[in-house]
């Protein structure tokens, strides 16, 4: 089955380390992005791709990098410069990001702070 | 301002109800429209784009104004698997991503 897949699940981080996220799709899609959601929030913005080897940051880039060194895999990576990582963590993809294609998404992954 | 706007809700409704959400946006330049649905813990889905002329799929129809940049969801005959988050989504000209709106939550009763 076609599909975008996160993991791990549920992540815990350490005062002072960086964690990784994993984000894969096998929907030959071009695009692919991550978004951070708080509580009752929307979604907000951290990094999108449009195609391998490149990636621009969205509205809330600081503390996080990722890298977009294969078309299916999209990794984001939690710095120990964000100090508040708590969130649910939701990696998507689109087809391109042309404006009528609406974005598919994997099942997140939830950080917390141990 | 926010770019995307809508009421937080909750939204109480019984069963068999007509509930309608709207939504507010800012950026004139927006081009598309959707209607994603979230459930508690979970990722968002793709319940429906919005088009100039409306659209209906089933139980549920959307409107948009862009006059008064607005959209509207309509659902009628409320299910009790129609509670969930209901996220307004819009794309503008220069963004590569979507915008999302914050949510409106509805509860359907029995």
């Amino acid at each position: 089955d076609g599909g975008i897949t996160q993991s791990p699940k549920y992540l815990f981080r350490k005062e002072g380390q960086n964690v990784t996220l994993s984000c894969e799709q096998n929907l030959n899609h071009d695009a692919m992005y991550w978004y951070r959601q708080d509580p009752g929030q929307g979604l907000r913005l951290i990094y999108y791709s449009q195609i391998v080897n490149d990636f621009q940051k969205g509205d809330i880039a600081e503390g996080y990098s990722v890298s977009r060194e294969k078309k299916e895999s999209f990794p984001l990576t939690v710095t120990s410069a964000q100090k508040n990582p708590t969130a649910f963590y939701l990696c998507a993809s689109s087809i391109d990001s042309s404006y009528s294609e609406p974005q598919h998404f994997g099942d997140g992954t939830r950080l917390s702070i141990l | 301002r926010k770019e995307v706007e809508q009421d937080p809700g909750p939204f109480n409704v019984p069963e068999g109800a007509t509930v309608a959400f709207n939504c507010t946006y800012s950026n004139s330049a927006s081009q598309s429209f959707f209607w994603y649905r979230q459930d508690c813990r979970k990722e968002p889905k793709l319940l429906m784009s919005v088009y100039s002329s409306g659209n209906e799929d089933g139980r549920f129809t959307a409107q948009l104004n862009r006059a008064s940049q607005y959209i509207s969801l309509l659902i009628r005959d409320s299910k009790l698997s129609d509670s969930a988050t209901y996220l307004c989504v819009v794309k503008s000209t220069g963004r590569r991503a979507l915008t999302f709106g914050s949510g409106t939550r509805l509860q359907v009763q029995p």
